[in-house]
């Protein structure tokens, strides 16, 4: 079973702090994903990457694929109150039909005025 | 476009009753797949659908069932409801099935919201 621990669980800061996010397995994935979902709605899709060491920039959201394709990091820059949310990796299983995106256990981030 | 449409939105229901979520995809989306979300366990993959063919199923028992039809749109049924199946029920089309390119996007519904009591 493919697992991707998230890491902080939870995070509480105040507007204009940076933060990073960290996503971890020790399974190779050919692509992964971040989602972040609000109170009430399904996950929404925030960017993929693909390529080991592909840095991928949103905005004030800067994503990292790690080297070995196992990991990857979300780091905010500035956060604001409208980033709060649960955020969630999910991985892309290499060589296997079996299961579509394994997600990750999530970070859940409250962004404080 | 319309994106992806999930009745009802909540539901509550008693122990031993059975259930029938109902998912429309995206317009032109052929692959749904469903999922569960409990504070727990976080979110599980249930199954995938394509062209009315479950291609990929997860890891729960077979109260959990599903169907696509010929307009793509998904149903899934929870046979006699346990406490436990209570979670919010999260719907996802994308374009093409899983493994056909490694990048396809999934697009998720609100989610239906089941109590079991």
């Amino acid at each position: 079973t493919q697992l991707l621990e998230q890491s902080p669980q939870f995070l509480s800061i105040q507007e204009g702090e940076n933060l990073t996010v960290y996503c971890n397995s020790s399974s190779v994935f050919s692509s992964l994903q971040w989602y972040r979902q609000e109170p009430g709605e399904g996950p929404v899709l925030l960017v993929t990457v693909v390529t080991g060491g592909e840095v991928k920039k949103l905005k004030r959201l800067t994503f990292q694929f790690g080297d070995a394709r196992k990991d990857s990091s979300l780091h905010i820059t500035a956060a604001q109150p409208g980033d709060t949310g649960l955020y969630l990796c999910a991985g892309e299983a290499m060589n296997t039909g079996f299961q579509k995106l394994v997600f990750g256990t999530g970070t859940r981030l409250l962004v404080s005025p | 476009k319309a994106g992806v449409t999930q009745t009802p939105r909540y539901l509550i229901k008693t122990r031993g009753q059975q259930v029938t979520l109902s998912c429309s995809p995206i317009s032109g989306h052929r692959s749904v797949s469903w999922y569960q979300q409990t504070p727990g366990q976080g979110l599980q993959f249930l199954f995938e659908y394509f062209s009315e063919t479950q291609r990929n199923k997860g890891n729960f028992p077979g109260r959990f069932s599903g169907r696509q039809f010929s307009n793509s749109r998904s149903e899934m049924n929870v046979s006699t409801l346990e406490l436990g199946d209570s979670a919010l029920y999260l719907c996802a089309s994308s374009l093409y099935p899983s493994g056909s390119s490694g990048q396809e996007t999934q697009y998720f519904g609100p989610g239906t919201r089941l109590l079991v009591l």
